[in-house]
């Protein structure tokens, strides 16, 4: 069974603070996406990378994907109050007829 | 509008009762995902559908539980005898082609059973 750790899984900060995510598993996929959600809404794909070692930048957020397609991180410089939501990686095996494989989430709180 | 579009918004129900809950994809998309989540926490998988047929359905957690997309797009979730434990956000995705590509989310519908 493939598994994806997502850390941390909640974190407060303030304004202006820099801040990282991380999501690890122990299995190679295809692609490593990133969404974000807010309440009451549906998550929102920001990110799909499939190159080990890729590296994509959405304004202040970074993306990076392990050399061996098993982990990848979020970066977030300067957080804003905006940035407050539910952070989500999904893995995708490989495979037509494969599902996603869902981290957790790391709920992401960035106060004024 | 083209996105992914879930109804109702909110339901409840007593316990006992049956609900369906109905999403409609974007048209022409064919993998069609069903997700359960709790508060503050990821979705979790419940079945999942390439076109008409029911690729995966590890994921429903009793046989109160039954999806169908007959036709390919309009899916619906029926949940029987609701237990309390149902209570949760129901999630609807569709991705354009395979299972493991992005996909797209409607709003969810928020179910209470009372």
């Amino acid at each position: 069974t493939q598994l994806l750790e997502q850390s941390p899984q909640f974190l407060s900060i303030q304004e202006g603070e820099n801040l990282t995510v991380y999501c690890n598993s122990s299995s190679v996929f295809s692609s490593l996406q990133w969404y974000r959600q807010e309440p009451g809404e549906g998550p929102v794909l920001l990110v799909t990378v499939v190159t080990g070692g890729e590296v994509k930048k959405l304004k202040r957020l970074t993306f990076q994907f392990g050399d061996a397609r098993k982990d990848s991180s979020l970066h977030i410089t300067a957080a804003q109050p905006g940035d407050t939501g539910l952070y989500l990686c999904a893995g995708g095996p490989a495979g037509n007829n494969r599902k996603l494989i869902w981290g957790l989430g790391t709920s992401l709180a960035v106060n004024p | 509008g083209a996105g992914v579009s879930q109804s109702p918004r909110y339901k409840v129900a007593k316990r006992g009762q049956d609900v369906a809950l109905r999403c409609d994809p974007i048209s022409g998309h064919v993998s069609l995902f069903w997700y359960q989540q709790a508060l503050g926490q990821g979705p979790e998988f419940l079945t999942y559908f390439q076109n008409e047929a029911q690729l995966d359905k590890s994921g429903l957690p009793s046989d109160r539980f039954f999806a169908e997309r007959p036709e390919g797009s309009v899916s619906t979730l029926k949940i029987q005898r609701t237990q309390q434990e149902d209570s949760a956000v129901y999630l609807c995705a569709s991705s354009a082609q395979a299972g493991n590509q992005p996909q797209h989310f409607g709003d969810g519908t928020r179910l209470s059973i009372l």
